[in-house]
């Protein structure tokens, strides 16, 4: 059965700093991989999505996923941060057969600090 | 353009109440789920849909029921509503490939008093 692990709740850094969201996924084919992002009262938006193709995958508002097999991972970055970036990350895996079924993580919310 | 439309975006039930989220899409998705967000919990699967007339289980499908008569609606129903199904559900499709992901509704915001 696949699964998402999301480390870290909660991560805050600094306007202008590294983030690092971290995402680890379990499944016994390979998976496409997804990043949402959701703002307060809203509905997810998807940010990018590997499914195949490059294993660095370039989303929208300047972040970026890379996608390592040998680690089962697809972390979140962004070189630097924004006010604006402040939101809960979601990490999501799906089957790429039978349903697409996808299963997300439990969220990690960024806070940017001024 | 109106993408995956839910409705209502708010509701008290008491418990023991049924009642029917709706959700409608009009980009000709063939898949469409429902999603069910509690704090710290993350977003669960309740039911998917890869087709008119096929549906199944997700993480958590226990007192709620769906069908898909058309490929537009997926109607998510709560046969009797119990406080353990306060949540904010949301309800979400995607083509048949699967790989540009999921389009969300703004959600439903439920409370069983």
């Amino acid at each position: 059965a696949q699964s998402v692990t999301q480390l870290g709740s909660h991560v805050s850094v600094s306007e202008g700093a590294l983030v690092l969201l971290r995402c680890n996924y379990s499944s016994s084919v390979p998976p496409y991989l997804f990043w949402y992002v959701q703002y307060p009262n809203q509905g997810l938006q998807l940010l990018l999505k590997y499914t195949s193709a490059a294993t660095l995958v370039k989303g929208i508002n300047g972040f970026e996923a890379e996608f390592k097999k040998s680690e089962t991972s697809f972390h979140l970055t962004k070189p630097s941060a924004h006010m604006s970036d402040a939101a809960e990350y979601f990490c999501a895996v799906s089957e790429r057969t039978g349903g697409f079924k996808t299963i997300f993580g439990a969220g990690t919310r960024l806070f940017v600090k001024a | 353009n109106a993408g995956v439309t839910q409705t209502p975006k708010f509701q008290v039930l008491k418990t023991g109440q049924s009642m029917t989220l709706q959700c409608a899409q009009d980009m000709n998705h063939e898949y469409m789920s429902w999603y069910r967000q509690d704090p710290g919990m993350g977003l669960r699967l309740i039911h998917y849909s890869v087709g008119a007339g096929i549906t199944d289980q997700g993480e958590v499908p226990n007192g709620y029921n769906v069908s898909r008569s058309t490929t537009e609606d997926f109607p998510l129903r709560l046969l009797s509503a119990a406080p353990s199904q306060t949540s904010v559900y949301f309800c979400a499709s995607s083509e048949s490939t699967g790989s540009y992901g999921y389009t969300f509704g703004s959600g439903t915001r439920l409370t069983v008093v």
